[in-house]
Formats: C-alpha cells, structure tokens, sequence
C-alpha cells in the first residue's frame, strides 16, 4: 500500500530558529501534499496545501512567511517553520494521494515539534 | 469548516461491535465519506470510504442510509487496540480532506 514517510518523528529546537520537515512519499508520486497541525486533544487543521513545481495554497490565518512549503519533486515536500517560538510548539502531519487520482489519501506519521 | 458531525465520545465492551454514527446532512452526491482514525501521537489511519453502497473490508463496515445523510462504521469485534479517535469525513472542494473533531472510542475490558 500506498506509504508517506516524515521526518523527523520529533525535534526540540531554540526559539528563534528555524525546523524543516520532510514528507515522502515512498511508493507513488504526488502532485499535491497536505499539511496540517494538531494541538494537544485537538482536531488536525489543515494549514496548506503543497502542489509539486508551484507554490502552496495556505488556508485562512496560516503565516506563509512564517511556514515555508516547498514541493520540488513529485515524492517529497517540506515544511519549514521559520523563526519559531513556543507557541510553535504542536504536532505537525502530512498527507499525499497519488497523482493521477485515486481515493485514498495517506497520512505520514507526524512531526512533534517543541520550542524551547 | 467541516460537513459531519459525530459524537465527541463513545464506549464499547472489548469483543462486542462499535458502532460510530456520523451525520453529512449537506453532503453532496458525488461526494464520498472516508474514515479515519488516529491513534494516540500517530498519523491519521485509512479505515473505508463509500459513495452509496455499504462497503466492508477486513477493518470494518460502511453503513449509508439510502439518503445519504447519515452513515455507521462498524468495527465488529472491537479490541483495545481500537482505542482511537474516530473521524468521519466527506471530501471537500477536490482534494481537501477538513477533519471534524471526531469520536473519542474507549474500549472497555
């Protein structure tokens, strides 16, 4: 089946600087990427999504400076949270579908991010 | 904002079936319902998706009613490793999956 890797699992980093993570996925290609973010017993929110060769689409209220999408090939975008502070702080997922259609869509195993 | 609206928490004796409610009112028809689920600090899990008929695989059953505006995943011998939040979806604007805030499933020993 199909598989999104990401990574990593988890990063503690400074405030002030900056994380990126990687979301593959291993087993098809993927025109378009999601990602979103998860606060503790919270629903995931989708803050953008990643389209291969052109630049993302953020939802309402998402910093594009502040978090920077890259899709450069058809199996791996990246999600770098620049300048981040505390408040920062949350699980970061992803998920692709393969290009060309198909229903499913497959969710990477999530970026626990903490700002210290 | 999302189209389902689910119970924020449910039970389920170990060995018996959960049966999960998710109402999709407004939903559209060539919109399908997916489900997922997340285990604790995991990615969101494929479960079953359908458009009109019920749909079974080796994880559970896809109930929809015949007007679409509601449907039932069955999971029919819950374990404690179905313990999860359970979330019921119906795609949006193409490719945009909008998650609600799910059903909390606590299975009891």
């Amino acid at each position: 089946g199909a598989v999104v890797s990401q990574h990593p699992s988890w990063v503690i980093c400074k405030s002030g600087t900056s994380v990126k993570i990687e979301c593959r996925s291993l087993d098809f290609q993927a025109t378009t990427m999601f990602w979103y973010r998860q606060f503790p017993k919270q629903s995931l929110m989708l803050m953008a999504t990643s389209n291969e060769g052109s630049k993302a689409t953020y939802e309402q209220g998402v910093e594009k400076d502040k978090f920077l999408i890259n899709h450069a090939s058809l199996t791996l975008s990246t999600l770098t949270v620049t300048s981040a502070h505390p408040e920062d702080s949350s699980f970061y997922i992803c998920s692709a579908t393969p290009t060309g259609g198909g229903y499913g869509y497959t969710f990477g195993s999530g970026t626990r991010l903490t700002v210290v | 904002d999302a189209k389902t609206t689910q119970p924020p928490s449910m039970d389920c004796a170990e060995g018996r079936a959960a049966n999960l409610p998710c109402n999709h009112s407004t939903i559209s028809g060539n919109e399908y319902v997916y489900w997922y689920r997340q285990i604790h600090s995991q990615g969101p899990q494929y479960i079953i998706h359908g458009l009109k008929n019920n749909e079974t695989n080796e994880m559970a059953s896809l109930i929809i009613t015949e007007d679409r505006k509601s449907s039932t995943l069955i999971l029919p011998h819950a374990t404690l490793r179905d313990t999860a939040v359970y979330y019921c979806i119906v795609r949006v604007e193409g490719d945009k999956i909008i998650f609600g805030k799910g059903t909390r499933l606590h299975i009891l020993p």
